[in-house]
């Protein structure tokens, strides 16, 4: 069965210190992965996938099919990044399977 | 242009009454997905539809959920007898495609509480 753990529910760092949200996942095919973010008041969204290999808002995320991570990354953390993460995986169902979510706070 | 609503924002029924939801999806959008999100817990999937059918039914937690969705566009998710466990955040979202890596959209959720 899949299963997608995001070990951390809260995480603060200080403006401008690097930042990585932590995301693990079980699933026998072959995964795709993403994260989305919820900033307050607003709704759920794309950050981004892997199948992109994209960088939005300086964020990164590199697949690792050994360690089965896809771990979040930013060099230098901005208080505007302040958010609720969520990790997810698409099964060949094409419905998302959600981690429970770590809150990013950035202390100015 | 608009994207996905829901309505309502809240919801506050009793015990036992049933309950419907409404999304409507992104124009154009093939892919429609209903979602649960309960204190403390990460998003589970309940259901999603391609066009006007559900392929996949195997996230509704029991035989009180059930799910439609008409001329490919507006859906609605009913809870019936709704007991206290079903309260949560219901989101919906939709795509423009079932391919792999396709974003999802999703909209701003219904608030459910079952007193």
């Amino acid at each position: 069965a899949q299963r997608v753990t995001q070990p951390e529910k809260l995480l603060s760092v200080f403006k401008g210190a690097p930042v990585e949200l932590k995301c693990n996942y079980s699933y026998s095919g072959s995964p795709e992965l993403f994260w989305y973010v919820q900033y307050s008041r607003q709704r759920l969204q794309l950050l981004l996938r892997h199948i992109s290999r994209e960088s939005i808002k300086g964020f990164t995320a590199d697949l690792n099919k050994g360690e089965t991570s896809f771990h979040l990354k930013k060099p230098f953390a901005q208080e505007e990044d302040s958010a609720m993460y969520y990790c997810a995986l698409q099964t060949g169902a094409n419905n998302l399977f959600f981690g429970t979510g770590t809150r990013l706070t950035v202390i100015p | 242009g608009a994207g996905v609503s829901q309505s309502p924002s809240n919801k506050v029924t009793e015990k036992g009454k049933d309950v419907e939801l409404r999304c409507d999806p992104i124009s154009g959008h093939t892919a429609l997905y209903w979602y649960r999100q309960s204190l403390g817990q990460g998003l589970e999937f309940l259901i999603y539809f391609q066009g006007n059918s559900a392929p996949d039914k195997s996230g509704l937690p029991s035989d009180r959920f059930s799910a439609e969705r008409t001329g490919g566009s507006v859906s609605t998710l009913t809870i019936q007898r709704t007991q206290q466990e079903d309260s949560a955040v219901y989101l919906c979202a939709s795509s423009s495609s079932l391919n792999r890596g396709a974003e999802q959209y999703f909209g701003p959720g219904t608030r459910l509480t079952v007193t």
